[in-house]
């Protein structure tokens, strides 16, 4: 999606490493979303924010940690990878306020041996 | 539980043939309930939005309802092409919360 941008697209670690996913948006917009999306499970909230250094966990939280210093940056970190962390990653924003549809990228897709 | 069910999981339709799409929702109380498609290695993209005063919503050759009494929403492809093979994802909004609920998606192929 033009305005987002997540890196990297495609990742293999193995467990017990750390993996920081960045979410960059172009576009200046307050509310940003990680979510997490697995076969047979609709997506997940992970942890969101509605600032900078303003962030709140979701549903799925442990095991994640994100930060956001600069309004365009987000960042997910998975403190010690396992293998159930292996999942695709979406980050998302919300580009007329909290109520107004979501904007994806396209995914970090990671995998966890 | 999850409190988004989307049937069927996955279809297959011949091009130039309409189907149907169910999602049926016990998130209360309801604020708004949004239908994305999702192409194969991109993320979701918004089709739809409904309030619960809505019956109906159209894009192009989809169609989205709405009945808010039953809990149920539909998405009515018309007239399907090769592009609309996808997952539709229903997503559903409390009124009395940020957190999105998000069903699991039904895959539509289109055949040629």
């Amino acid at each position: 999606d033009a305005g987002i941008t997540q890196s990297p697209r495609h990742k293999v670690t193995e467990t017990g490493t750390p993996v920081t996913l960045r979410c960059h948006q172009t576009e200046n917009h307050r509310y940003m979303y990680w979510y997490r999306q697995d076969p047979g499970h609709g997506l997940r909230l992970i942890h969101y924010s509605y600032g900078v250094k303003d962030t709140d966990k979701g549903e799925v939280s442990d095991g994640y940690s994100v930060s956001r210093s600069k309004t365009e940056d987000f960042l997910l970190t998975l403190e010690s990878a396992t293998s159930s962390q292996t999942s695709v990653y979406f980050c998302a924003i919300n580009r007329q306020g909290a109520n107004s549809p979501l904007h994806f990228g396209n995914g970090t897709r990671l995998t966890v041996t | 539980k999850n409190q988004v069910e989307q049937s069927p999981q996955s279809l297959i339709i011949l091009e130039g043939k309409n189907c149907t799409l169910q999602c049926n929702y016990t998130v209360s109380p309801f604020s708004n309930l949004r239908w994305y498609k999702q192409d194969t290695g991109r993320g979701p993209v918004s089709l739809t939005i409904m309030t619960f005063s809505e019956n109906t919503k159209s894009n192009g050759r989809y169609t989205a309802t709405l009945d808010a009494d039953t809990k149920q929403s539909s998405l009515h492809i018309t007239a399907s092409q090769l592009s609309d093979s996808a997952s539709y994802i229903c997503v559903v909004s409390p009124s009395n919360d940020y957190k999105l609920s998000f069903g699991a998606g039904t895959t539509v192929t289109v055949r040629a």
